[in-house]
C-alpha cells in the first residue's frame, strides 16, 4: 500500500527552465511533507518541507506547493541548473509519529 | 565530519550467511531508522529506535534484528541471508520536534 506516489519516474528539462515534480498521497492524516534529493551512491538529503497548514513554501530556487483537497504536492525548481540533476523523493508523515513514507522518486535531468 | 555514517558501503555475501551493517550518527539525534530501498526504488521503513526502544517494526522477517548499543548507534543484523534481501539499506536519524531525516550514504547488499 503505497501512500505516497510519484507517477513520473523521470523528467528532462532544459537548463534555465522550470522543473515541476509532482507527488500524490492517499492518507489524509499526513500533516507534513518533504522533498529529498539524492545523488548516485549517496543517501537522500533534505531539500524543503511544508506543513499541512500552509499551501506554499519557498526557499531560493525551490518552491513546494500543497493542495490538500487534491492530496497533491509539487516541487518547482526555477531556474533549473545541471547540478539539480538527481533523484527527487517526496515524503509525508504524521507529526509525532516517526513513520515517514516515501514515494518511488523522480529522476530529474537538467540538460545544459 | 560525516553526520550519519554506515559501514560497509558494499557487501557481497552468499545465501545463508549472517551479516551486520553498522550505523553511527554524531548529530545528537534521539531517533534512528533503517530503511530498505526495494527493486522499485521505494524507501520502506524497517525499524526505528528512540531511546533504545523499538517504536516501529514493519512486517520485516525476524531474520532482521536491529541492535542499538547506545543513542548514537543502530546496527542491523541479518541472519540466514536470502537472495531477496539484496537491496540498498539506508540508515537515518532525526530529532523529535524537527522535520526531516538525515540519511547515511547507504549500504548495497548483494546476496549471491
Amino acid at each position: 500500500d503505497q501512500q505516497v506516489k510519484q507517477n513520473s519516474p523521470s523528467l528532462s528539462v532544459q537548463e534555465g527552465r522550470i522543473s515541476i515534480l509532482n507527488c500524490d498521497y492517499t492518507n489524509s492524516m499526513f500533516d507534513y511533507f518533504l522533498w529529498y534529493k539524492k545523488y548516485p551512491a549517496e543517501g537522500p538529503t533534505f531539500l524543503i518541507s511544508i506543513s499541512s497548514i500552509k499551501d506554499k513554501n519557498e526557499d531560493g530556487r525551490f518552491t513546494v506547493f500543497l493542495n490538500k483537497s487534491a492530496k497533491h504536492l509539487s516541487l518547482h525548481i526555477v531556474p533549473s541548473q545541471p547540478g539539480d540533476s538527481a533523484v527527487y523523493f517526496c515524503a509525508a508523515g504524521i507529526d509525532n509519529n516517526n513513520d515517514m513514507r516515501f514515494g518511488a522518486g523522480t529522476r530529474l535531468t537538467v540538460k545544459p | 565530519d560525516t553526520a550519519v555514517s554506515q559501514t560497509p558501503k558494499y557487501l557481497v555475501t552468499q545465501m545463508g550467511n549472517d551479516k551486520s551493517i553498522k550505523c553511527e550518527q554524531n548529530l545528537g539525534h534521539d531517533t534512528m531508522y533503517w530503511y530498505k530501498q526495494d527493486s522499485k526504488k521505494f524507501l520502506k521503513i524497517m525499524f526505528s529506535y528512540n531511546n533504545k526502544e523499538l517504536i516501529i517494526n514493519e512486517t520485516v522477517p525476524n531474520r532482521f534484528s536491529p541492535k542499538s548499543p547506545d543513542k548514537a548507534h543502530l546496527n542491523l543484523h541479518i541472519n540466514s541471508l536470502e537472495l531477496g534481501d539484496s537491496a540498498v539499506y539506508f540508515c537515518a536519524s532525526s530529532q523529535v520536534g524537527q522535520y526531516g531525516y538525515t540519511f547515511g550514504s547507504g549500504t548495497r547488499l548483494t546476496v549471491v
